[in-house]
């Protein structure tokens, strides 16, 4: 649904651990999703995206799964490194309606060495 | 080739001034997109353009914004009239077609005094 931020959701997790990083959407309508990753005083930068046909799809070290039942995306990272550390946002989009993206409120992922 | 650049990358202003914001997207990408990221915040869409197509506004959030694209290319994002809650992130992002990936500049960190 639309960025209403209040306060930005933390996951701390250590060097070497599996972190997972939770969004939910409003739009049941909504047939795209993408994770982006933004490091401190950086623009986004693509991670990942899946559609609505799918309900996982692999990386490099991330998978991101798909609910749609209950309008839940998440985003798995393995053997999270320090240089993971940053704000990941999921944005969500209806292909051939507006191409504008929706984007979450973000979670803010630190990783402990 | 290089990705989204953003001029300037820093801008302080004082309040009630205008200010412009540029945005050089990839090469040879048709569609630009302009959002706005307030402290903590996620991701808030301002304007849209595709091709030759009319522009999405439907997020400026005011009269006082404006944006052009010249020559389906670089866009300016203009700021009449500063404020201090215009204070943000404002960042630029191009794809290369319809329903595509959008790639993101750096931003410009507007500071309004």
């Amino acid at each position: 649904g639309e960025s209403v931020g209040l306060h930005l959701p933390t996951l701390s997790v250590q060097e070497g651990d599996n972190s997972i990083i939770n969004c939910a959407y409003s739009n049941s309508a909504s047939d795209y999703f993408i994770w982006y990753k933004q490091e401190s005083g950086k623009g986004p930068q693509f991670i990942i995206d899946i559609r609505s046909n799918m309900d996982k799809r692999q990386g490099q070290r991330v998978t991101v799964l798909l609910n749609k039942t209950v309008k839940h995306l998440s985003l798995q990272i393995a053997a999270t490194q320090p240089g993971d550390s940053a704000v990941y946002f999921c944005a969500e989009n209806i292909q051939g309606g507006s191409e504008k993206l929706v984007f979450g409120k973000g979670t803010k992922l630190t990783v402990n060495p | 080739g290089a990705g989204v650049s953003q001029s300037p990358s820093n801008k302080v202003t004082e309040k009630g001034k205008d200010v412009e914001l540029r945005c050089d997207p990839i090469s040879g990408h048709t569609a630009l997109y302009w959002y706005r990221q307030s402290l903590g915040q996620g991701l808030e869409f301002l304007i849209y353009f595709q091709g030759n197509s009319a522009p999405d506004k439907s997020g400026l959030p005011s009269d006082r914004f404006s944006a052009e694209r010249t020559g389906g290319s670089v866009s300016t994002l203009t700021i009449q009239r500063t404020q201090q809650e215009d204070s943000a992130v404002y960042l630029c992002a191009s794809t290369l077609g319809r329903g595509l990936t959008q790639y993101f500049g750096p931003g410009t960190r507007l500071l309004v005094l």
